[in-house]
């Protein structure tokens, strides 16, 4: 079964400061792992993914990831926040049956300080 | 363009009140649609997901139920609200034979 883990249900940076929120998965197949976005009262947004090919995935809003398999992490980064990226971050992982299902972690709250 | 819908926004609802809760999408055909729900503070659970017209599996035992009347029409519904099913309602859908889910924007349901 697949599974998601990310640390840290809050993060603080400053504006301008480096980004990182932590996202480790389980799962018995090779995974596909995304990374979606959620302002408050909204939908999710997708941020970026990763099927197979390159390990480091570009994304809106200038959000990174990048796939390490010997760590089973997909942590999402930018260099600089923004205000404006205040929100609730989600890691997923494709679930390996039918309905293309995906498992989400608990989510991270990132708050941006001026 | 795929587009997707979910209405109404917002609800308020007394306990024991039946409700329903519609999603649509437009632009594609054949979609995976799913109903998640988002708990104050909580994750995302999956409720319910749909291969298919009248193809509905059940996620978690609960007291809410699905229906695909049509290819890209999703309904959930409840005979008898509790409070417990407060929330925040979210449909998406994914291309068929492909993996990335789509969100639409969401219904606050609030029950007193």
């Amino acid at each position: 079964a697949q599974s998601v883990t990310q640390l840290g249900s809050h993060v603080s940076v400053s504006e301008g400061a480096l980004v990182l929120l932590r996202c480790n998965y389980s799962s018995s197949v090779p995974p596909y792992l995304f990374w979606y976005v959620q302002y408050p009262n909204q939908g999710l947004q997708l941020l970026l993914k990763y099927t197979t090919g390159a390990t480091l995935v570009k994304g809106i809003n200038g959000f990174e990831a990048e796939f390490k398999k010997s760590e089973t992490s997909f942590h999402l980064t930018k260099p600089s926040a923004h205000m404006s990226d205040a929100a609730e971050y989600f890691c997923a992982v494709r679930n390996n049956n039918a309905g293309n299902m995906l498992t989400f972690g608990g989510g991270t709250r990132l708050m941006v300080k001026p | 363009s795929q587009t997707i819908h979910q209405w109404p926004a917002t609800l308020v609802q007394p306990v024991g009140s039946p409700l329903s809760l519609e999603c649509t999408v437009e632009g594609t055909s054949n979609p995976n649609l799913y109903w998640y729900r988002q708990a104050a503070g909580r994750g995302l659970q999956l409720l319910f997901y749909s291969v298919g017209i009248g193809q509905i599996s059940s996620e978690v035992p609960q007291n809410l139920s699905a229906s695909r009347p049509q290819d890209r029409q999703f309904i959930l519904s409840s005979k008898k609200l509790l409070l417990s099913d407060s929330g925040f309602y979210l449909c998406a859908w994914s291309p068929v034979f492909q993996e990335t889910q789509y969100f639409g924007p969401g219904t606050r349901l609030l029950v007193l």
